[in-house]
């Protein structure tokens, strides 16, 4: 059965480092989300992806975040200059259609310590 | 704005005995509900959704409106149940889900 693929699972990083998180969603989905969860925390959305641009994106994605669809199988999700509170667990999810009522696939997770 | 509530983040029952994991949720539009599972070391998965009204691994949920609640049932608890339980909301413009707390479940022999 397809699954979504992240990489790595856990990525350790300074302060002020630029991070890319990496995930390969499966193969016939066309939209393409990332969350994540602070420990301890909620999970929470972050963005969505659609035809190359972004759908919907929340508050927490502010100027620092990027995605990007550099190829036909990855989707990645960029943080510029990481701070302490970025530490979390990243999940990506895709699925096939727009509407909610399809199912997100969840990637195992790319657990971000900075340090 | 949309919320979902789980009010307990530990719930510990004996194996056969029925469990109710409890959630709320606050939504001004028709609220789509799921609930999603992570078992141990496993990714998150979906478990049921309220549109296809299904039961899962005996699981079921209903949706109440007039209690604004999606509460998960099982008449009888198994081991391989303990897991992390999220409740979660779509919206019926867009895609993003919001997630609850997450309840952990333990299902004791």
């Amino acid at each position: 059965e397809p699954e979504v693929t992240q990489t790595p699972s856990h990525q350790v990083t300074q302060m002020g480092q630029e991070v890319i998180l990496r995930c390969v969603p499966i193969s016939n989905h066309l939209y393409f989300y990332w969350y994540r969860q602070i420990l301890g925390q909620k999970v929470e959305f972050l963005v969505s992806f659609y035809n190359n641009e972004i759908s919907e994106k929340s508050e927490i994605f502010d100027d620092q975040f990027s995605v990007e669809r550099p190829d036909g199988s990855n989707f990645t999700l960029k943080i510029r200059s990481t701070k302490l509170e970025d530490s979390a667990m990243y999940f990506c999810a895709s699925s096939r259609d727009w509407s909610s009522y399809n199912e997100q696939f969840f990637g195992p997770g790319t657990r971000l310590t900075v340090l | 704005a949309q919320r979902v509530t789980q009010p307990e983040k530990l719930l510990s029952v004996f194996k056969g005995a029925p469990v109710e994991l409890k959630c709320n949720y606050s939504y001004s539009g028709s609220p789509e509900l799921f609930w999603y599972v992570q078992y141990s070391r496993q990714r998150l998965q979906l478990l049921l959704r309220h549109i296809s009204r299904e039961s899962i691994k005996g699981f079921t949920a209903d949706l109440n409106k007039g209690e604004t609640s999606f509460h998960l049932k099982k008449p009888f608890a198994q081991e391989e149940d303990s897991a992390m339980y999220y409740c979660a909301l779509g919206q019926t413009s867009g895609s993003r889900l919001t997630f609850g707390e997450g309840t952990q479940l333990t299902v004791n022999p």
